[in-house]
């Protein structure tokens, strides 16, 4: 498998301007995650989804950004206007939920690296 | 206050050193314990997962829980420069899926 795959890897745009960021989770796997990384804030869950249905958005800082998961091998995080203080590493995980009622391992995608001027 | 607190270091330790790393909690409903390694311009990959306290082996690396103090714990044995990255402990409770974070911890093992 080729694990969790995210694009781009690397994105620079300038303030306001509209960023759309992509995620191919493990095939097979239920449950899909959004984190934010930054050096001040450390890794932040900002949303996940169960059998693409979004299950806890509390971490999505505000109305700007949005997650969708069409189907269960895709899911996209858009920030919309963008901001300077949005630049930071955005990462997707995604795992399956054992039988036992605990979840299994978060395996986490190489991340995205947003900056924005 | 946060709900978990880890030392941001960096440490820095020679090869072949003991690397000590650990993580406070305050929530008691935590029943799920994980240790995370992320090296630079990586995703962060499972280290080691354990349930409730005690402790777990797997190679070079060992990780405590101490419920009773709020207080997990991982040692690395026999550390090499292949072990420099960023560990970070997470935890989860018994019942859903999101998973806390610590800050980090940045280790340098130093050949």
């Amino acid at each position: 498998d080729a694990g969790v795959i995210q694009s781009p890897r690397h994105e620079v745009t300038e303030m306001g301007q509209e960023v759309t960021l992509r995620c191919k989770p493990i095939s097979g796997h239920d449950y899909l995650f959004w984190y934010r990384q930054t050096m001040m804030r450390g890794l932040e869950l900002l949303i996940y989804f169960n059998n693409n249905v979004p299950i806890d958005d509390s971490g999505m800082p505000e109305d700007r950004f949005s997650a969708k998961m069409p189907n269960a091998s895709f899911s996209t995080l858009k920030i919309q206007p963008s901001e300077p203080r949005d630049s930071a590493v955005y990462f997707c995980a995604s795992s399956s939920f054992r039988t036992s009622g605990s979840s299994d391992t978060q395996y986490f995608g190489p991340g995205t690296r947003l900056t924005v001027l | 206050q946060k709900e978990v607190e880890q030392d941001p270091g960096p440490l820095s330790v020679p090869e072949g050193a003991i690397v000590s790393l650990n993580c406070t909690y305050s929530n008691s409903a935590f029943q799920y314990f994980m240790w995370y390694r992320q090296y630079s311009r990586k995703g962060p990959e499972l280290l080691m997962y354990t349930y409730s306290s005690g402790n777990k082996e797997d190679g070079r690396f060992t990780a405590q829980v101490d419920k009773s103090s709020k207080y997990i714990s991982l040692f690395i044995r026999d550390s090499q420069p292949s072990d420099s990255a960023t560990y970070l402990c997470a935890m989860i409770q018994a019942a859903g899926n999101k998973l806390t974070f610590g800050g980090g911890t940045r280790v340098l093992v130093k050949p």
